[in-house]
């Protein structure tokens, strides 16, 4: 069974600093999603990644794959007070139709 | 707005009561999902459905059922409620499964049981 594990599950960050959110998954995943939630709303899709490498940019955040490793990150670069929000990521085992989802990091950006 | 209409977006009801939650996916898609979203559970699968036809079950409960009808829209039927049955309720709908496709989440319907 597909488990999906980040790290960490809260983040305080300031301003115009850098991190990771870390995505790790216990079997072979055909896909990795990332999604960012606001409270009480929707999921928004931000990346689906789809093979071993790949790589994902838009504005401030970068996702990435490596299937050997089983992680996919999601980099935070100079963040901003807009970039709060819980971040989630799904993989989907082969075959299934399923997205088995993270816990969740929740990102708090202080100014 | 990713497309995918959900309604109602807020529900208050008795323990024992049933309701129906409603989803339109996304024009072109013919795959939907029901997820459920609750504090102690997280994420959870409930189902898929892709032109009709059941595609996958995950953790949906007996008392929970649902289909897909020829206009491709859902209903995800809830009944014998109990207060565990609160959480918030997605739907999302990606044009066919196991591509891939973005799958594009809707609003949610809060269901609260009381």
């Amino acid at each position: 069974e597909l488990k999906v594990e980040q790290n960490p599950l809260f983040l305080s960050m300031q301003e115009g600093k850098n991190y990771t959110i870390y995505c790790n998954y216990s079997t072979t995943s055909d896909r990795l999603y990332w999604y960012r939630q606001d409270p009480g709303k929707s999921l928004e899709s931000l990346f689906v990644l789809l093979s071993n490498g790949a790589v994902k940019q838009e504005g401030r955040l970068m996702a990435s794959l490596d299937t050997k490793a089983r992680l996919s990150t999601l980099h935070i670069t100079a963040a901003v007070h807009d970039l709060s929000a819980t971040y989630f990521c799904a993989g989907r085992k082969g075959g299934s139709e399923k997205l088995v989802f993270g816990k969740g990091t929740k990102l708090t950006v202080n100014p | 707005d990713s497309g995918v209409t959900q309604t109602p977006k807020h529900l208050i009801t008795a323990t024992g009561q049933r309701v129906t939650l409603r989803c339109s996916p996304r024009s072109g898609d013919l795959s939907v999902y029901w997820y459920q979203q609750s504090l102690d559970q997280g994420l959870q699968f409930l189902i898929q459905y892709y032109n009709g036809e059941e595609r996958a079950k995950g953790n949906i409960l007996e008392r929970f059922s649902a289909q897909q009808f020829p206009d491709l829209h859902s209903e995800l039927n809830l009944s014998s409620l109990e207060l565990g049955d609160s959480a918030l309720y997605f739907c999302a709908s990606s044009v066919a499964p196991r591509i891939g496709n973005t799958i594009y989440f809707g609003e949610g319907s809060w269901l609260t049981v009381v």
